[in-house]
């Protein structure tokens, strides 16, 4: 089983809708959950952080956390064409050196 | 606001050179990691390494690897002896807190073994 699970995509969303991008992942120790935004030929870029079951919103962005499911998601909205990038889902054990795992990332498209 | 800064932003080696890439982490950051983004798959763990030693290690660290904090402000990742393989992106990355709030990347090296 991956570590870290994401549809690679292309999620391809018109201007100014809701975009919605899920992950799943195996390490049920996981404590501090990350969405990275990666650009072609970019570095990634954190965007997002959530610690605790629910919600929390930041801006056009609202991360969503399910630890008894294993599921974290991002919604982007007002979606704009700046938005397209691979978005990273990436868990991570708290504490220290830990190390932070990436999936493979969803790849959204807006289309103007 | 603060960056992480890679060198260079491209190297090009010969296959079985030796290669060092070059990280200045944030000034007040204890934490230094190097990933590595093979084209077109994800990024993967290489290593951490805090208080002057390696926390940290993925299965493709292996002999080839070193890293060392020459000073107080390098972070260096050498690859001995390059193969094709090797060819990437790298990415040095740091952090205050260690994982508990995400990492801070550089721009990256693309590293081209021929």
């Amino acid at each position: 089983q991956k570590e870290v699970e994401q549809n690679s995509g292309p999620l391809s969303v018109p201007e100014g809708a809701i975009a919605s991008l899920n992950c799943t992942y195996s390490d049920r120790v996981s404590q501090s959950f990350f969405w990275y935004r990666q650009y072609s030929g970019k570095s990634p870029e954190l965007i997002m952080s959530i610690y605790s079951n629910g919600d929390k919103e930041d801006g056009r962005f609202t991360a969503q956390l399910n630890k008894a499911s294993q599921y974290v998601s991002l919604l982007i909205r007002d979606s704009q064409p700046s938005d397209s990038a691979t978005y990273l889902c990436a868990p991570a054990h708290s504490g220290g050196y830990q190390k932070v795992t990436f999936g493979i990332g969803t790849k959204l498209q807006v289309i103007p | 606001e603060p960056e992480v800064t890679q060198t260079p932003s491209h190297q090009v080696t010969q296959m079985g050179q030796e290669v060092i890439l070059r990280c200045v982490p944030i000034s007040n950051h204890l934490y230094f990691y190097w990933y590595r983004q093979i084209l077109g798959q994800k990024v993967e763990f290489l290593v951490s390494f805090y208080n002057n030693e390696i926390s940290e290690k993925s299965e493709i660290f292996d002999d080839q690897f070193s890293v060392e904090r020459p000073d107080g402000s390098n972070f260096t990742l050498k690859i001995r002896s390059t193969k094709l393989e090797d060819s990437a992106m790298y990415f040095c990355a740091s952090s205050e807190t260690g994982s508990n709030y995400g990492y801070t990347f550089g721009s990256g090296t693309r590293l081209t073994v021929v």
